[in-house]
This record gives structure tokens, C-alpha cells and sequence, in this order.
């Protein structure tokens, strides 16, 4: 049973945009999230995190967002850039330990 | 924010050769740190805890001998692959509690390919 779903496989933004990526979570005991970028061929780098004692955090254009009345977790880029086109996974845990990931959504950022 | 810096980020090694990795907190003290290993398409897999001055807790099924795990200070964490074999090759991250906040930040991730 998949505890943390992101509904869309892939995205498309005009370059300066902004993209949002989504995703829902089922466990409301889940305290920490992680959104992880990742680039054909390269393992994945972590690109920001959010704390559920938090309902945002920002890192120069990357923002998380986090509701937990709604268990949806998701992640602003602004404005949009043509690097920025991946695959982007969030992830979800107890106490940061075992980490259940999301399926991944392809971004593409259109020049 | 508070950054985990790892060492390598990317490293090849000959089949039977031992490689250490290491993964540092920058800016905060973390007395736990933690090591994962990806699978590809697959979730992080926890493989163990490290508590500074003490033994690593080893999560079922990862070897101890074979990834040995050393919290010497509260700033550095090491992870060292003996005998590396190929399937041994995967993306291997770390991450550390912030001591006083209890937060949790993570490194980028170290690929280690064994040939």
C-alpha cells in the first residue's frame, strides 16, 4: 500500500514560471519530508526538507509546503529554469529512519 | 539551514578494495546520524544508526562487519565498505540530528561503483 503518492507521473512549465509538484501522504504520524531531485543516469540529491512541526520552508527558489490537515506536502519552484527539469521524489518518515517515497513526477521546464 | 556535507560524492573502486565515506554536519552537532543505501526505483533503506562515542545500531540484514560505522565526534560520521564487491555498488546518504533542535538534515549522497 503506497503511503506517500505523487497523482502526477509528469509536468510541463514555460522557463520563468512557476512549477508546483504535489504530494499526499496517508500516515498523520509521519513528522519529516524530503523532496529529492533527480537527473537521468545520477543518483538523487536531496533538495529540501520540512519538519512537521513547520508549514513551510524556503531555499532560495525552492519552497516546501506542508498542510497536515490534508496530509499534502508540496514544492514551488519560482520562477522555473530549464536545469531544473527532472524527476522530483518526495519522501515522508517516522522519526527519520525508514523513508517511503513517492513514485516521482517528471518535470520538464520548456526554454 | 544547517548542511551535511559528504565525502565523496562520488567514488570507483576495484572489487575487493575497502572505501570510507564519510558525512559531516557543518554547522550543527548531530549525536545521531544515520546511513542509507538506494536502490534504484526503490525508497531509502535505513542500514543503521550511529550515536557518537558509541556502537552503531545495524538495522536486520545489513552486515556489520562489511559496513563498519564510526561516530567519533559530533561533527563526523564515517561509513567504510570493506571488501567492496559490485553488488555493493548503489547511492549511499547520511543524515544528522541536530542535537538541540532535533532536527533532521540530510547529506547528497555519496555513489559508490565497485568494479
Amino acid at each position: 500500500d503506497q503511503q506517500v503518492k505523487q497523482n502526477s507521473p509528469s509536468l510541463s512549465v514555460q522557463e520563468g514560471r512557476i512549477s508546483i509538484l504535489n504530494c499526499d501522504y496517508t500516515n498523520s504520524m509521519f513528522d519529516y519530508f524530503l523532496w529529492y531531485k533527480k537527473y537521468p543516469a545520477e543518483g538523487p540529491t536531496f533538495l529540501i526538507s520540512i519538519s512537521s512541526i513547520k508549514d513551510k520552508n524556503e531555499d532560495g527558489r525552492f519552497t516546501v509546503f506542508l498542510n497536515k490537515s490534508a496530509k499534502h506536502l508540496s514544492l514551488h519552484i519560482v520562477p522555473s529554469q530549464p536545469g531544473d527539469s527532472a524527476v522530483y521524489f518526495c519522501a515522508a518518515s517516522l522519526t527519520g529512519n525508514q523513508f517511503y517515497f513517492g513514485t516521482g513526477t517528471s518535470l520538464t521546464v520548456i526554454p | 539551514g544547517a548542511v551535511v556535507s559528504q565525502h565523496p560524492s562520488w567514488v570507483i573502486c576495484k572489487s575487493g578494495t575497502s572505501v570510507k565515506i564519510e558525512c559531516r554536519s557543518l554547522d550543527f552537532q548531530a549525536t545521531t546520524m544515520f546511513w542509507y543505501r538506494q536502490f534504484p526505483k526503490q525508497s531509502l533503506m535505513l542500514m543503521a544508526t550511529s550515536n557518537e562515542g558509541s556502537k552503531a545500531t545495524y538495522e536486520q540484514g545489513v552486515e556489520k562487519d562489511k559496513f563498519l560505522i564510526n561516530h567519533a565526534s559530533l561533527t563526523l560520521s564515517t561509513l567504510t565498505v570493506t571488501s567492496a564487491h559490485p553488488e555493493d555498488s548503489s547511492f549511499y546518504i547520511c543524515s544528522g540530528r541536530d542535537t538541540n533542535t532535533g532536527e533532521l538534515f540530510f547529506g547528497e549522497g555519496s555513489r559508490l561503483t565497485v568494479l
